[in-house]
């Protein structure tokens, strides 16, 4: 069975700071999404990963993939206040449309 | 063009009552999925539906089910409501090329008591 683990569950950091989340799966697959949740909202479409080295970036954000490692890594670049959410990743049981969701990150930046 | 809309926002239900959600996906999207989503296990998968048909299944007991209409709208019900289905209850929608990502409705907050 599919299983998704996040780290670390919970991030407090300092804006300014650099930080990684860390995503790892227990069974092959070739399809990783990252999403966003801000308190009360529902799920925002961060990043999706395709390919063994897929590597997008969006503003203070960067997303990687490693299929051998079966680890993605979103990495946080000079935080800022406005980056305070909950990050999931989700992988793509293989060839299934089924997406299992890792527990999230909860992220708060602080001046 | 609209996102996915869920309704109702919110719900409250009495313990063995039965309730229905429903879905619109974004117009173009044939491919709808549900998640619940509590505090303590997080989002987890409950069906996917494509062209009327349920393509994949959680491991959610039978109260749970839906269906999916051909102009794409879908539908959940739970029967027999029980404490634990209190949850947030999230409708995705999705194109059906690869690697696309699932587009969430804001979700329908149901309680039981």
């Amino acid at each position: 069975e599919l299983k998704v683990e996040q780290n670390p569950l919970f991030l407090s950091m300092q804006e300014g700071k650099n930080y990684t989340i860390y995503c790892n799966y227990s069974t092959t697959s070739d399809r990783l999404y990252w999403y966003r949740q801000d308190p009360g909202k529902s799920l925002e479409s961060l990043f999706v990963l395709l390919s063994n080295g897929a590597v997008k970036q969006e503003g203070r954000l960067m997303a990687s993939l490693d299929t051998k490692a079966r680890l993605s890594t979103l990495h946080i670049t000079a935080a800022v206040h406005d980056l305070s959410a909950t990050y999931f990743c989700a992988v793509e049981r293989y060839n299934t449309d089924k997406l299992i969701f890792g527990t999230g990150t909860r992220l708060q930046v602080f001046p | 063009k609209a996102g996915v809309t869920q309704t109702p926002r919110y719900l409250i239900k009495t313990r063995g009552q039965q309730v229905t959600l429903s879905c619109s996906p974004i117009s173009g999207h044939r491919s709808v999925s549900w998640y619940q989503q509590t505090p303590g296990q997080g989002l987890q998968f409950l069906f996917e539906y494509f062209s009327e048909t349920q393509r994949n299944k959680g491991n959610f007991p039978g109260r749970f089910s839906g269906r999916q209409f051909s102009n794409s709208r879908s539908e959940m019900n739970v029967s027999t409501l029980e404490l634990g289905d209190s949850a947030l209850y999230l409708c995705a929608s999705s194109r059906t090329d690869r690697g696309s990502p699932l587009h969430f409705g804001n979700g329908t907050r149901l309680t039981v008591t």
